[in-house]
Formats: structure tokens, sequence, C-alpha cells
């Protein structure tokens, strides 16, 4: 069983920039859930893919964007990077409909927005 | 809306003593609620969920409806148990929402 990975680890932008990053579900999980955990805080929903389609969204701005893929992959987008964008960035994962509802954790992606 | 209160942001106990993380929420319905962990370089996961009612590493948590809590606790804490730990609740959608965490430092 393959567990949930993010990629890049870490990465650095300035203001005003674009940034994609990437996250691979685990094995047989068809819901990706993104959050943003600003430092000293805990993780904060920003939105969630079930099936290629959004499935809620936390109050997060329109510029921050998603895609779900066939295979449950998925991308976080972010337009217009703002210093208060800096986090780390958690993908988590999920079946839907599952009695459980445990999410599985990638490890994350650093963002430094300069 | 759901909202989790974690009020110890730090908590140090040495090893052997009881130690209770607490936890607070605020959700209309019935929610389910989980306590997750981070140990040091390793990924969040989840630790424990009220539903089922189990026992994971000594640690129990009790939903009291009461009094809209879901503490953690363990009898004897060990060196080991040292990590950061997020409560969050999970009501009618997917999502989590998430305290701002405990960092438990159990000394030697």
């Amino acid at each position: 069983e393959t567990g949930v990975t993010q990629s890049p680890t870490h990465l650095i932008k300035t203001r005003g920039q674009q940034v994609t990053l990437r996250c691979s579900s685990q094995s047989g999980h068809n819901t990706v859930s993104w959050y943003q955990q600003a430092l000293g805080q805990g993780p904060q929903f920003i939105f969630q893919y079930y099936r290629e389609e959004e499935n809620g969204r936390g109050n997060f701005p329109p510029r921050f964007s998603g895609l779900q893929f066939p295979n449950y992959s998925s991308e976080l987008n972010v337009n217009a990077l703002e210093l208060d964008d800096s986090a780390l960035y958690l993908c988590a994962s999920s079946l839907a409909g599952a009695n459980s509802h445990e999410q599985f954790f990638g490890p994350g992606t650093r963002l430094t927005v300069l | 809306a759901q909202r989790v209160t974690q009020p110890e942001k730090l908590l140090s106990v040495f090893k052997g003593a009881p130690v209770e993380l607490k936890c607070n929420y605020s959700y209309s319905g019935s929610p389910e609620l989980f306590w997750y962990v981070q140990y040091s370089r390793q990924r969040l996961q989840l630790l424990l969920r009220h539903i089922s009612r189990e026992s994971i590493k000594g640690f129990t948590a009790d939903l009291n409806k009461g009094e809209t809590s879901f503490h953690l606790k363990k009898p004897f804490a060990q060196e080991e148990d040292s990590a950061m730990y997020y409560c969050a609740t999970q009501g009618g959608s997917e999502k989590l929402v998430f305290g701002k965490g405990t960092k438990l430092t159990v000394n030697p």
C-alpha cells in the first residue's frame, strides 16, 4: 500500500507569483483534501475533491484553486501569492463512504513567499 | 460553525505521570471527534476517534456532550509520547476542523 506523497518538499516564491503543489493519494482512495498550516496553528481546510469535482471549500479566496485527476491525484494552485500564504500545505486522502472517515496525510510542502 | 479549542499550547510532564490534553468543541449537531498526533519528523496521523472507543498506545478519550469536551488522557506518560497533538472535529462534510494543537513534552 502506497502512502500519500507530495511534491515538492519545499519551495520559495516571491509575491505575485503563482505556484502549483502536487499530491498523490493513497492507493484505493478517491477523495483528496488540502489544508494550510501556518506556523503555530492547526491545519485549516482549503477544499476537497471527490471524483474530480470540488466537494466543499473552506474560507479561502478564489486564487486558491485545485484539480483532481482520474487517477485521484490532485493539484493545489495559488495565484498572486501573498506573504501570508507562507505555510505548510498538507494533502490528505480518504475513501468516501468508508466508516472510518480517517484521512491519511502526506508529509506536506513548505511554501515560503518572500 | 464548527470550532475546536485546545487551551494549552504547551504541556510538560514527567515520565510515569498522568497526562490530560484538553479539547473543547462547538458544533450544533452530532460531530465526529478525533485526536491526531504528529511525532518529530513524521507526518500527521490519526491517534484515535471517539466512535471506536478504543485505546491506542495507552491513550483514551471520552466524548462529553454536556461539557462539549473530548479530552485525551493517559495514566502513565512515556518519553515516546512527546509530540504535537491536535484535536479535530468532522461534521456533515468530510472536512476536518482542527484545534491549534498542544505540544506535549514528557521529561525523563
